[in-house]
């Protein structure tokens, strides 16, 4: 299965600051990365798809403007929250579907700690 | 729109005891059924899985059959050992990957 890596693992930012999250497939390529996250004791919420080539497709109620994400290439996508605020302090983590896509295996990234001051 | 119940935790057991976690889901079409885990301080990774009806998914002692009639896919292991504690997520997939909301389990010595 995919490898799949995060960075930062951990990032503390102050408020109305931008912060970039990367999402890498070390050993698959990658036309759709997801984008979740994840509140204290609560389950994974998918925010948005990344497609390599073309927009992100975002899920209802996240702001598209806020969290901006950018499909690089076929190992890489971003995930930028701009001008972050303490509500965005979360758990975020990516994942990489198998060669079937979303109704296949999903390979996650390890997540990225953001806090918001 | 799909949805994925899961029996809330925590969980705490002793080593060698039976676990069981439930889970039912609600679907309109007819997805993939996944059982995720997360161990401390690490991300999510595949347990197992079943793609249609009457499917058994299995690994490492643990197993859950795709029951279409009674929409479930409960998770059973017969015999815990303490590097089972974990979360651990229901999940559904066709068009997009829901989750539960997650089980803590706890194996004690």
């Amino acid at each position: 299965g995919a490898v799949v890596s995060q960075h930062p693992s951990w990032v503390i930012c102050k408020s109305g600051t931008s912060v970039k999250i990367e999402c890498r497939s070390l050993d698959f390529q990658a036309t759709t990365m997801f984008w979740y996250r994840q509140f204290p004791k609560q389950s994974l919420m998918l925010m948005a798809t990344s497609n390599e080539g073309s927009k992100a497709t975002y899920e209802q109620g996240v702001e598209k403007d806020k969290f901006l994400i950018n499909h690089a290439s076929l190992t890489l996508s971003t995930l930028t929250v701009t001008s972050a605020h303490p509500e965005d302090s979360s758990f975020y983590i990516c994942s990489v579907p198998g060669s079937s896509g979303i109704t296949d295996t999903q390979y996650f990234g390890p997540g990225t700690r953001l806090t918001v001051l | 729109g799909n949805s994925v119940t899961q029996m809330e935790g925590p969980v705490t057991l002793s080593e060698e005891a039976f676990l069981t976690i439930n889970c039912t889901y609600t679907a309109t079409g007819y997805p993939s059924l996944f059982w995720y885990v997360q161990y401390p301080g690490e991300g999510l990774q595949l347990l197992l899985k079943a793609t249609k009806a009457d499917d058994k998914g299995s690994n490492k002692g643990f197993e859950a059959t795709y029951r279409k009639e009674t929409t479930s896919f409960h998770l059973e292991k017969g015999s815990v050992q303490v590097s089972d504690s974990a979360v651990y997520f229901c999940a559904l997939s066709d068009y997009k990957l829901s989750f539960g909301a997650g089980t803590t389990v706890t194996v004690r010595a």
